[in-house]
């Protein structure tokens, strides 16, 4: 199955500020996929993003699926957006979904 | 339209004993994914059920076991449970068809298991 990893481990932001988060992917897939889980352990399905730019407010993710990577950006950071970003990506068929380790994302006032 | 619901929310066991954990998918959903999340780490995938079978498997033991209903709700059992299944559990539903990488999984909420 594909390695996922994810930069950085941990992001401590100031309210308002923007960030960008990584993910690289060992093989080329053809879904990749960004969650947000909050500090109650909810995951909520951000992006489906096998290729190109989606936006959804504040957040936009971008896929380059022939190098491998996605991003993940969050603008004018709110504090309700703590918590852990994972990207995953398919592995081995059907729906079975390898998640990365996250990047735990603090927003402070 | 309800979401991914799972029971029970908490649950607290000792080693040796058995387990079941119970999901039911988002509304129009058929297939049902489980996941195990241990602390700190990314969710990793246990297996997923779709027309009541078992269609694909992840890299757990024979312990871990499920079943899926004719409503589409799905359980999870574990049994001889170890300290080290002590983790937040996962329930993903889909919409139909198996074989659909480009899906969106929905998820549940998690039952948060602890092994004393």
């Amino acid at each position: 199955g594909i390695q996922v990893e994810q930069s950085p481990p941990d992001l401590i932001l100031q309210e308002g500020a923007n960030s960008t988060l990584r993910c690289n992917f060992s093989d080329s897939v053809n879904n990749l996929q960004w969650f947000h889980q909050n500090p109650w352990g909810q995951l909520i399905n951000l992006f489906y993003i096998p290729s190109g730019t989606k936006q959804n407010g504040r957040l936009s993710a971008t896929t380059v699926a022939t190098e491998r990577y996605s991003l993940l950006y969050i603008s004018s950071s709110q504090t309700t957006d703590s918590g852990v970003y994972f990207c995953a990506g398919p592995s081995g068929g059907y729906q079975k979904v390898t998640f990365g380790i996250g990047t735990k994302l603090q927003v402070i006032p | 339209d309800a979401g991914v619901t799972q029971s029970p929310t908490h649950l607290i066991k000792t080693r040796g004993q058995q387990v079941t954990l119970r999901c039911s998918p988002k509304s129009g959903h058929d297939t049902v994914s489980w996941y195990q999340q241990a602390l700190g780490q990314g969710p990793q995938f246990i297996f997923q059920y779709y027309e009541e079978e078992e269609r694909q498997r992840g890299n757990f033991p024979d312990r871990f076991s499920g079943h899926q209903f004719p409503n589409y709700s799905s359980e999870l059992n574990v049994n001889a449970l170890l300290l080290g299944d002590s983790a937040l559990y996962l329930c993903a539903s889909s919409r139909p068809g198996p074989g659909r990488l480009g899906d969106t999984q929905y998820f549940g909420p998690g039952t948060r298991l602890t092994v004393l």
